[in-house]
């Protein structure tokens, strides 16, 4: 079993749907859990980030984690056709010297 | 303020040759990371930096890879010799301090290294 899973997608979805991307990882040492978005022939840029379990949001991105699931969770709202980029779930223990593990990201599509 | 600067962008090579990149971080960012990022997989950390020292280096593949950071400024990551596995986006990042999920990393545009 892969640390971090990570449907690849790809997925396609109309304007202004909202969007669920997941994770499921199996180390239950990670406590810090993030979003990135990449887009085509660019480096990850961070989306955002939550610590330990619970919800956070931010415009239209909401961030679940689910710890006792070991689930984590990105919803775009009113998605866009901007929105279309592969999006990569991370963790890490957050202590020092502590490893990235990053998910193998999917590819999302928000056609106008 | 200025990105995380990478170069070469795109490398072509045969395979047994060396090649080079080549990071420059975000002024003032403490730590430093280099990713390999395989076609249709996430970043895979092959060394992190906390100022000149290391941190993580443990998927490195240490025969063929090496990486210094000297002066806890600029990096460069070497491979030799190449082999056709290694072919992938090379990814520098940094984040002011320890890189906590609380500490945002930074992605340079990456280099495409293709093995032949």
């Amino acid at each position: 079993q892969k640390e971090v899973e990570q449907d690849p997608g790809p997925l396609s979805v109309p304007e202004g749907a909202i969007v669920s991307l997941n994770c499921t990882y199996s180390n239950s040492a990670f406590q810090y859990f993030m979003w990135y978005r990449q887009y085509s022939r660019k480096g990850p840029e961070l989306l955002m980030y939550t610590y330990s379990s619970g919800n956070k949001e931010d415009g239209r991105f909401t961030a679940q984690v689910d710890k006792s699931s070991k689930y984590i969770s990105l919803f775009i709202r009113d998605s866009q056709p901007s929105d279309s980029a592969t999006y990569l779930c991370a963790m890490t223990r957050g202590d020092y010297g502590q490893n990235f593990v990053f998910g193998p990201g999917t590819r999302l599509s928000v056609l106008p | 303020e200025a990105g995380v600067a990478q170069s070469p962008r795109y490398k072509i090579i045969e395979k047994r040759q060396s090649v080079a990149f080549w990071c420059n971080p975000i002024s003032g960012h403490a730590t430093l990371y280099w990713y390999q990022q395989i076609l249709g997989q996430g970043p895979k950390l092959l060394i992190q930096f906390q100022n000149n020292g290391v941190v993580d280096d443990s998927q490195l593949p240490k025969d063929r890879f090496s990486a210094e950071r000297l002066k806890g400024v600029d990096s460069t990551l070497k491979i030799q010799p190449a082999k056709l596995e290694d072919s992938a986006v090379y990814l520098c990042a940094s984040s002011l301090d320890r890189g906590t999920g609380s500490n945002e990393q930074f992605f340079g545009p990456g280099t495409r290294l293709t093995v032949l």
